[in-house]
């Protein structure tokens, strides 16, 4: 089975800081990837699928790539609103393996 | 508008059975692609079970012959059935369905809720 392996487990920026979180597949995924971010005590909720593409509604300061092994999830210019955990995940054929999920907390 | 209500999340001793149940509004299960996601208490997210359109199933290693994904088209229902459950089973369990277009095909696009299942003695 491929392996999600999410890097760091955890982070500390600032307001306005750009914000980088990485996700490697055991294998090449293609671009079948999927970023989610989950609040405390809320639902996750999709942010990118395809690698690249983003969820509609999702603010343009989110940005995904990767292809294959290697793929990135970027957010420009952390605002308050996204303090919160994301997770990467291998989707389309089974199994549909989750990353260990990054937090991103307040310097 | 898409809406997944799931229940059937209690309180059961380990080596108990329960049945989870996702009910769906705003389509047909029958057509799409429907998952089944946990989330233990302070841990991440753990995919558990798929169902495709077409019926095939499939299951994490971690459930594998204890859990079993099913529909019911008629009541346009998911439903999990778990048994010989573990401690290590407690978690929030999601439903999930995948998205509209073909490129959000198979994505864990619209999420219910969630129930708790606890698992202990």
């Amino acid at each position: 089975d491929i392996q999600m392996t999410q890097s760091p487990s955890s982070l500390s920026a600032s307001l306005g800081d750009r914000v980088t979180i990485t996700c490697r597949a055991s294998r090449g995924i293609g671009d079948s990837l999927a970023w989610y971010q989950q609040k405390p005590g809320e639902v996750p909720k999709v942010l990118i699928y395809a690698a690249s593409t983003l969820h509609p509604g999702v603010p343009s300061r989110f940005r995904g790539s990767g292809s294959g092994t290697d793929f990135t999830l970027t957010i420009s210019s952390l605002q308050p609103e996204d303090f919160a955990t994301y997770y990467c995940q291998k989707y389309g054929s089974a199994p549909q393996t989750f990353g260990q999920g990054t937090k991103v907390e307040i310097k | 508008e898409v809406q997944l209500v799931e229940s059937g999340g209690d309180l059961v001793q380990p080596g108990g059975s329960l049945t989870l149940s996702c009910a769906a509004s705003g389509f047909n299960i029958g057509v799409n692609y429907m998952t089944w996601v946990r989330q233990a208490p302070g841990k991440g997210l753990e995919w558990v079970s798929v169902m495709y359109a077409d019926g095939s199933r499939y299951y994490a290693d971690s459930v594998k012959g204890r859990f079993t994904i099913s529909r019911d088209n008629s009541k346009n229902t998911l439903y999990l059935e778990m048994n010989s459950l573990r401690v290590e089973d407690t978690a929030i369990y999601y439903c999930a369905r995948d998205g509209p277009s073909s490129i959000s095909y198979y994505v864990a696009y619209f999420w219910g809720q969630g129930t708790l299942v606890t698992v202990s003695s």
